[in-house]
This record gives C-alpha cells, sequence and structure tokens, in this order.
C-alpha cells in the first residue's frame, strides 16, 4: 500500500524558508491529490494546502504569501516551502494523499523554527 | 473558517465499554465531516467520511451520526488497539478545519 515519509531540516532559523519534501512509495503521484498539514505543539491540526497531480494547487488564505508546494513526478515527490518563519510555525508537518480528505498520511516531522 | 469544537477533551475509558465522542460545527457543514485517529509517533488513520461512511478496513465498532452542525463518533465494545486521540474534521468549505481532539485513555 502507499505510504508516505516526510524529510527535511528540523530546526529552521526565524525569517528563514521551511523547506519540507514528501516521498510517496508504493504508488504513482501521478494521480490523486497531495497535501500537507501541520499541527503546533499542544494544538489542533490546521490545513497547509494540497497540490494535484496536474499541478493546480490551493492554499490555506492564512498563509497563502509565503507558501509553495510543488511536485516532482521523476521523483515521486511534492514539497513545501514556507518563507519568513517564525516561532509560530514550529509544529509537525504531516503529508497525506488526499483533499480534502486525507486517508494516507505520513507520520510527521517536527520542524522548530529558532535561533 | 469553520471552528470544530470537541467534547470532552479527555475521555476515560475501560475496555469492552461503549464511548460517545462529540464535534460541533460553527455552521453548517452537511454531512461533510470526517473523523481520524491519531496514536503517538505514528501516522494518523483515516476513520470515516460523510459523517458516517467508514473508510475501507475500518471495524464495525465504529460508527459516525449527525448531519449540520452536531456530530457523534461512537465506539462500541473499546479495544486495546483504540486507545488514540480522536479528531474531527469538516470539509464543507475551504480550508478545511479539524477539531482540537478528543484523547480516549484508559481508566
Amino acid at each position: 500500500q502507499v505510504q508516505l515519509q516526510e524529510s527535511g531540516p528540523g530546526l529552521v532559523e526565524p525569517s528563514e524558508t521551511l523547506s519540507l519534501t514528501c516521498t510517496v512509495s508504493g504508488g504513482s503521484i501521478s494521480t490523486y491529490y497531495w497535501s500537507w498539514i501541520r499541527q503546533p505543539p499542544g494544538k489542533g491540526l490546521e490545513w497547509i494546502g494540497y497540490i494535484h497531480y496536474s499541478g493546480s494547487t490551493n492554499h490555506n488564505p492564512s498563509l497563502t504569501s509565503r507558501l509553495i508546494i510543488s511536485l516532482d513526478t521523476s521523483r515521486n515527490q511534492f514539497s513545501l516551502k514556507l518563507s519568513s518563519v517564525t516561532a509560530a510555525d514550529t509544529a509537525v508537518y504531516f503529508c497525506a494523499r488526499g483533499s480534502p480528505i486525507p486517508d494516507t498520511w505520513g507520520q510527521g516531522t517536527l520542524v522548530t523554527v529558532s535561533a | 473558517e469553520i471552528v470544530m469544537t470537541q467534547s470532552p477533551a479527555t475521555l476515560s475509558v475501560s475496555p469492552g465499554e461503549r464511548t460517545t465522542l462529540s464535534c460541533r460545527a460553527s455552521q453548517s457543514v452537511d454531512s461533510n465531516l470526517a473523523w481520524y485517529q491519531h496514536k503517538p509517533g505514528q501516522a494518523p488513520r483515516f476513520l470515516m467520511s460523510g459523517a458516517s461512511t467508514r473508510a475501507t478496513g475500518i471495524p464495525a465498532r465504529f460508527s459516525g451520526s449527525g448531519s449540520g452542525t452536531e456530530f457523534t463518533l461512537t465506539i462500541t465494545s473499546l479495544q486495546s488497539e483504540d486507545f488514540a486521540v480522536y479528531y474531527c474534521q469538516q470539509y464543507n468549505k475551504w480550508p478545511p478545519t479539524f477539531g482540537q481532539g478528543t484523547k480516549v485513555d484508559i481508566k
């Protein structure tokens, strides 16, 4: 069955860009929608955005000015770039298959924004 | 955006018991509601959508109900593997939003 794995730096400095990649195994990325969701410590889940295999995207309006989601079909990966980060962007970041109903998730990766 | 409120924050339940989790939306989401189960260090697990349609492989002891603004997730005869945090999510309006979660722990 399809599996997803997030990867990227666990520590990002304030004002820098947070970059994460999700590697999809056991299935092709050239179908479905692919999503990013995050969970700040002690808080609930927040939808970040999605990308369709066609390349179309949709972002949470609260993040759209800082956000880029992209797809690399040759590597079966999709990526997240969030610019100008602050401590409020510290969270566990999940990648998932599907939008608006993610039916398969990665385990998540903690990203801390700190100097 | 639509605010989802789950109650209670924590439920202490004995194995074998039945339990009901509540989820309320700040405005109607029709039946566009999903539930997820999350255990520490694991990937969240999709349980159901359409408020009551179980995902593939989800045991029948999990059932959902409701529409509009009030929803419930019922777990009959709790098993050891069911102790986890449960989240509801509306997908009626963009962006999809989640509740804060209900933790079901062992009594």
